[in-house]
């Protein structure tokens, strides 16, 4: 079965700061791994994928996010955050087949003037 | 712009009433799946539909039902509505049902029931 962590469900950073986001997967096949933004009221835009290619992805925003196969993550950073980051950041999982994504529970980031 | 829409927006239900909500997938994709997103948590996996077929479900009782039409756009009916049931419904669309396709999520349609 496929399933995903996120530790800390808030987390605050102060603008220029580095944002980081936990994402441990579980997973007996590596899997497709997936890191989604929804702001308020809003639905879910993808920021980055890892498909196999590559370890290290960069997304859109200035996010990228390393696949550790050995530590189970796909952590999320940025090096320095702005006040438009501000928002709910979800981590997901897909199959190898199937196309059927599970969620983490969310991590909301909170950046401080 | 991911080119998902949802219909409606907003829905306001009693319990033990039925509604049904409605999705237009992105130009091109074939595949839909459906998302509950209950307030503060991630989105859960309802199902799926791909070429009009569902390809997979998650834990939702019978209840939960959907379909999908040729032009795949796509419906998602829940009968006997619980409290429980209030939650946001996100729609998403794929191009194929590999697993590393991105799937490209509508707005949602946040539904109360009370």
């Amino acid at each position: 079965a496929q399933s995903v962590t996120q530790l800390g469900s808030h987390v605050s950073v102060s603008e220029g700061a580095l944002v980081l986001l936990r994402c441990n997967y579980s997973s007996s096949v590596p899997p497709y791994l997936f890191w989604y933004v929804q702001y308020p009221n809003q639905g879910l835009q993808l920021l980055l994928k890892y498909t196999s290619a590559a370890t290290l992805v960069k997304g859109i925003n200035g996010f990228e996010a390393e696949f550790k196969k050995s530590e189970t993550s796909f952590h999320l950073t940025k090096p320095s955050a702005h006040m438009s980051d501000a928002a709910e950041y979800f981590c997901a999982v897909s199959p190898l087949t199937g196309n059927q994504f599970y969620f983490g529970t969310g991590t909301s980031l909170t950046v401080i003037p | 712009e991911t080119g998902v829409t949802q219909s409606p927006t907003h829905l306001i239900k009693t319990r033990g009433q039925q509604v049904t909500l409605r999705c237009s997938s992105q130009s091109g994709h074939n595949t839909v799946s459906w998302y509950q997103q209950a307030l503060g948590q991630g989105p859960q996996f309802i199902f799926q539909y791909y070429r009009e077929e569902e390809n997979g479900r998650g834990n939702f009782p019978p209840r939960f039902s959907g379909l999908q039409f040729p032009n795949y756009s796509s419906e998602l009916n829940v009968n006997a509505l619980e409290l429980d049931d209030s939650a946001l419904y996100l729609c998403a669309s794929s191009s194929n049902l590999a697993g590393q396709e991105t799937q490209y999520f509508g707005p949602g349609t946040r539904l109360l029931v009370l």
